[in-house]
């Protein structure tokens, strides 16, 4: 059984571009939480998704972030206008059942905004 | 916004040695996590405490959860090289009476020195 994937593993782009984030939760999962991190620190939850519901986003930044999490392929989460301060990794993770249980987490994808 | 405090945020050690870390909040948590986190990976759930008071073992580690449920201890006896990683406590916090999202500490880097 595949963990969760995440792809990719590093983006680097410049000022103004776009990032697009890729994660493909576990089997079976149907819950998918995005957070980020900068190095050193904890992890911010940004979001959480089920298949075509956004039920919590109240750690996602008002401008240029969105997050979708379709009823077929994987979640998205989508940077726009990059700036040098979104540089950090961004982690995904699947549940099976809303809160209480564990959490899945991917490898991660480290962005770096030049 | 509920937060997590862990102490201390930076901990160098020598092998052998023992080491506690908390963390800390004045919110109540239905449950608490704890996970390590390794470079460049995602973290790995450790345990689940739930009721106020509990303490659970795993090899040399011990987590323990407060009686009020608003604090948590992980004590690590004759600690290995092998140790070192992030320490990340997490708990879950209601959202729309229902959802519930993991909202996580600043974590502790341990570092465990040969």
């Amino acid at each position: 059984n595949a963990g969760v994937m995440q792809n990719p593993r590093h983006l680097v782009r410049r000022r103004g571009q776009e990032a697009r984030l890729r994660c493909s939760p576990m089997k079976g999962h149907s819950h998918v939480y995005w957070y980020r991190q900068l190095p050193e620190e904890g992890l911010k939850f940004m979001v959480y998704l089920q298949k075509e519901n956004i039920i919590d986003e109240s750690g996602m930044p008002k401008e240029r972030f969105s997050a979708e999490f379709p009823k077929e392929g994987p979640s998205i989460l989508r940077i726009q206008q990059v700036v040098r301060g979104d540089s950090a990794a961004y982690f995904c993770a699947s549940s099976p059942t809303t809160g209480a249980g564990e959490l899945f987490f991917g490898e991660g994808s480290r962005l770096t905004v030049l | 916004t509920q937060l997590l405090e862990q102490s201390p945020q930076f901990l160098s050690i020598q092998e052998g040695e023992n080491l506690t870390v908390y963390c800390n909040s004045s919110s109540v948590f239905s449950s608490l996590q704890w996970y390590r986190q390794e470079p460049g990976e995602g973290p790995v759930l450790l345990v689940t405490v739930v009721t106020g008071g509990e303490v659970k073992k795993l090899k040399r580690l011990t987590f323990q959860f407060g009686d009020a449920r608003k604090d948590s201890s992980l004590h690590i006896t004759a600690a290995q090289p092998g140790d070192t990683g992030l320490y990340l406590c997490a708990g879950y916090t209601f959202f729309s009476g229902s959802a519930r999202q993991l909202t996580f500490g600043s974590g502790t880097q341990l570092t465990v020195l040969p």
